[in-house]
């Protein structure tokens, strides 16, 4: 069966500083992969997505993540965090081929220093 | 565009009860799917239903269940409700078959009391 990881529960980092969030997964054939942010009492936005093609995609808020398929991972970065980046970020890999069907890693909080 | 929209927003049941969220997906769009947050769980998937039909079903028991409109509107039901259902629904809606992107609403949170 199909899992994420997301193996650091808690990440604080300084307002200016650069981030990187950790994502492994575990899936047979070339997966879907998603980076999913949410802030406090609300749902999920979508940050970005890789389907196919260029391993490093783009995404809102200055976002990016690059599939390495050798490492079975899918890290989000972002080379300046804002304030307001402070949210809990998930990670997740599409089982069904059609995107329908997420699985989701258990989400990394994000905590920014002013 | 509006988004997907879910209601209630904030849902408090006792023990025993049945509950039925509701979610309108986002115009255009004809997949809604279903998911159980929760602190100790995490975010899981509960169905996803197409055309009127359910396409996908997670690992819950039969006291959830859902169903899909004409419309694409969506409801899922939770029958005899137990303290540990208490959580945050999300719902989430698709274009089509994919691959696509699962644009997700607000939530229901849900009390079990």
């Amino acid at each position: 069966a199909q899992s994420v990881t997301q193996p650091d529960i808690h990440i604080t980092v300084s307002e200016g500083a650069s981030l990187e969030l950790r994502c492994n997964y575990s899936y047979g054939a070339t997966p879907y992969l998603f980076w999913y942010v949410q802030s406090p009492g609300q749902g999920l936005q979508l940050l970005l997505k890789y389907f196919s093609g260029d391993t490093l995609v783009q995404g809102i808020k200055g976002f990016e993540a690059e599939f390495k398929r050798s490492q079975s991972s899918f890290n989000l970065r972002k080379p300046s965090v804002h304030w307001s980046d402070a949210a809990e970020y998930f990670c997740a890999v599409d089982s069904t081929g059609g995107g329908n069907k997420l699985t989701f890693g258990t989400g990394t909080q994000l905590k920014v220093e002013l | 565009k509006a988004g997907v929209t879910q209601t209630p927003r904030y849902l408090i049941k006792t023990r025993g009860q049945q509950v039925t969220l509701s979610c309108s997906p986002i115009s255009g769009h004809r997949s809604v799917s279903w998911y159980q947050q929760t602190p100790g769980q995490g975010l899981q998937f509960l169905f996803e239903y197409f055309s009127e039909t359910q396409r996908n079903k997670g690992n819950f028991p039969g006291r959830f269940s859902g169903r899909q409109f004409s419309n694409s509107r969506s409801e899922m039901n939770v029958s005899t409700l137990e303290l540990g259902d208490s959580a945050l629904y999300l719902c989430a809606s698709m274009r089509a078959g994919g691959p696509d992107t699962q644009y997700f609403g607000p939530g229901t949170r849900l009390t079990v009391l």
